[in-house]
């Protein structure tokens, strides 16, 4: 199975500040890489699919970028609402698998 | 807009089997552009992909539970279904359904809120 492994596992940060998430693969999984926002109690809802695409509805301060192994996920400006735990997941090599999450709280 | 909501027994007892169904609204299980997926969440391990199962009733199922891991489609009660065998505690979680684009690329959206199932005697 293809682990991906997230950093950091949790970070604190302010109000408006830009933060990045990395997420890689132990092989290559070419663009065929997601992000999910998940808050307490709920699902996890799409943010980016396919490395860089914002899905629909979701804030033009959410980008993704990488390829391969290496992916980030960027917020510019946080959001009170933007505090939660984020996960990355591969779809390119079945079974797909999810990052371990990266918890993002409040400082 | 397509919403899932899970539904099945919170609680099963270690050994018997786990059976869940997806009840699909806003759009049909028919559709051929989509898959329709089992993932499971836990404290320790984290969101597990558990399988998927297409609307003809072919399906693709994790290797590390194919064994235990059984999945149907019913088209018409637009709804779709998981039954694992054989439950431990390990197998207590947060049971999610979503539908996943069956072309490439392929996400998950949207999700269902979730069931939590709790293996205990």
């Amino acid at each position: 199975d293809i682990q991906m492994t997230q950093s950091p596992s949790s970070l604190s940060a302010s109000v408006r500040d830009r933060i990045t998430i990395s997420c890689r693969a132990s092989q290559s999984v070419r663009t065929f890489l997601n992000w999910y926002q998940q808050k307490p109690g709920k699902a996890p809802k799409l943010l980016i699919y396919a490395a860089s695409s914002l899905q629909s509805g979701v804030p033009s301060r959410f980008s993704g970028s990488g390829s391969g192994t290496d992916f980030t996920l960027t917020i510019n400006s946080l959001q009170p609402e933007d505090f939660a735990t984020y996960y990355c997941q591969q779809t390119d090599i079945s079974p797909w698998t999810f990052g371990q999450g990266t918890k993002v709280e409040i400082k | 807009q397509v919403q899932l909501q899970e539904s099945g027994p919170g609680l099963v007892k270690p050994s018997e089997t786990l059976s869940l169904t997806c009840t699909v609204s806003g759009g049909s299980v028919t559709i051929g552009s989509y898959y329709w997926s089992w993932i499971r969440q836990t404290p320790g391990k984290g969101l597990e992909w558990i399988g998927y199962i297409f609307h003809s009733g072919s399906t693709n199922i994790n290797p590390s539970l194919k064994s235990r891991v059984t999945m149907s489609v019913d088209t018409s009660k637009n709804q779709f279904s998981l039954n694992l065998s054989s439950v431990t505690a390990a197998d207590t979680a947060v049971y999610y359904c979503a539908r996943v684009v069956a072309g490439w690329p392929k996400w998950f959206d949207p999700w269902g809120q979730g069931t939590l199932v709790t293996v205990s005697s």
